[in-house]
């Protein structure tokens, strides 16, 4: 029972260079979030998706990217990565209430 | 503006003693309340979870109380043990705008001492 997948775990990325984060969720979960951690900072949300061809903003949507074109994946794209962007990354999937479940992460710097 | 706050950032217990962490919101429309715990390169992991409708949730050793009219929630761990040390997160869940929104807390850090 795999849950929620995310990769990769680790990346370094260069000022200005793109790329994307991929999420898999095999729970058949309608919610799907990208979140990001910043040290004493808690949990804060870039995107969401209430399904398929649904996305929204979340708090903290610029320089970020999402599509939902399945149930099963949610990818985060970066365009032109900033050191602010260094973070560890988060994606989350539940139904439309109740717990949420995470992924590993993924650590992300930005040189 | 910081729907949900907690304001320690650390905690340290003695192995054995009660952990109470705990964790403020000021949106009223929050209706379900939910703590995780995170390991270090890990995700967080769901503990346990309260209904507004409610006032405690117990689950073994962790019980949730949760005070409406002070809009305060709080996480007690008892006895607590070494596996225990973690981030723990508070997170409070809404529908705003016809969507469900979750709201996470700071998180705080809680060591158990032996």
């Amino acid at each position: 029972n795999a849950g929620v997948t995310q990769t990769p775990k680790f990346r370094i990325l260069k000022i200005g260079q793109s790329m994307t984060l991929q999420c898999a969720q095999d729970m058949n979960h309608n919610y799907m979030y990208w979140y990001r951690q910043d040290p004493g900072m808690g949990l804060k949300l870039i995107y969401y998706s209430v399904g398929a061809g649904i996305t929204d903003k979340g708090e903290v949507p610029n320089g970020y990217n999402v599509s939902r074109s399945t149930t099963e994946d949610f990818p985060l794209r970066l365009e032109l990565a900033a050191p602010s962007q260094t973070s560890v990354y988060f994606c989350a999937s539940r139904i439309v209430t109740g717990e949420l479940f995470f992924g590993e992460g993924s650590r992300l710097t930005v040189l | 503006d910081q729907q949900v706050k907690q304001n320690s950032p650390s905690l340290s217990v003695q192995e054995g003693r009660i952990s109470i962490l705990n964790c403020d919101y000021t949106n009223s429309m929050f209706d379900y309340f939910l703590w995780y715990k995170k390991y270090p390169a890990e995700g967080p992991t769901f503990l346990i979870s309260i209904s507004s409708i409610k006032d405690k949730n117990e689950d073994g050793r962790f019980t949730v109380f949760l005070n409406k009219s002070a809009k305060h929630l709080s996480l007690h761990i008892v006895p607590s043990q070494p596996g225990d040390s973690a981030v723990y997160f508070c997170a409070a869940s809404g529908v705003h705008q016809g969507a469900q929104k979750l709201v996470f807390g700071q998180g705080t850090r809680l060591t158990i001492n032996p």
